[in-house]
């Protein structure tokens, strides 16, 4: 079966400082990948998507980049973090580029910059 | 307007009662409809998928579609304090867009 995994949990940051999240899919070939952040109230915000090794489409223009290195890992990363940058970052993968049959999301890593 | 509404509540109902949580929208192209389940401080699970209209039952969860309305509903039936969550509907057809979610509190 299908799992994905996504760490840290939790993260602590101050301003300025740089950021690495990883997320890793098993048990699938060639995923569609996803980053989004979640606000309070505001649902699911779209940041990153991949639909493969080495392609990253951004929605979003913001302090935040995206990379693909390996068919099964997405790593979202920020040179310097910002007090907006602060939220919950969930990582998800589906099977189809548009998502058809639902996306499979990570437990979310709740980062908070200070 | 956006292409999805969801109240966002919070809804608070005593255990055993029945839940309605809805979603509207306003793209026709829409064919796939899905509920989603968060628990606080995970991320969102896969709930309920269906295809265009009508209903679909699994257990005490019921979804249903009215294309024609352009609204989506999720049933629960005898609801249990651990039903407590935030409820997202999500739907696609070029492209696949979430509600913003609905807290629900079920009260023992």
């Amino acid at each position: 079966s299908q799992t994905i995994h996504q760490w840290p949990a939790t993260l602590v940051q101050p301003v300025g400082s740089p950021l690495s999240l990883e997320c890793t899919v098993e048990g699938t070939s060639n995923p569609n990948l996803y980053w989004y952040r979640q606000a309070a109230g505001r649902g699911l915000q779209l940041l990153f998507y991949s639909v493969g090794i080495g392609q990253i489409s951004s929605e979003v223009p913001q302090n935040l980049s995206a990379s693909r290195p390996q068919d099964r890992q997405f790593i979202l990363s920020s040179k310097k973090l910002l007090l907006s940058d602060s939220g919950f970052y969930l990582c998800a993968w589906s099977p189809l580029r548009q998502g058809y049959y639902g996306y499979t999301f990570g437990s979310g890593t709740r980062l908070t910059v200070v | 307007q956006k292409e999805v509404e969801q109240d966002p509540g919070p809804l608070s109902v005593p255990e055993g009662a029945i839940v309605s949580l809805n979603c509207t929208y306003s793209n026709s192209a829409f064919q796939y409809f899905m509920w989603y389940r968060q628990y606080s401080r995970k991320g969102p699970e896969l709930l309920m998928y269906t295809y265009s209209s009508g209903n679909k039952e699994d257990g005490r969860f019921t979804a249903q579609v009215d294309k024609s309305s352009k609204y989506i509903s999720l049933f629960i039936r005898d609801s249990q304090p651990s039903d407590s969550a935030t409820y997202l509907c999500a739907m696609s057809g070029n492209q696949f867009y979430f509600g913003t979610g609905t807290s629900l509190t079920v009260i023992p």
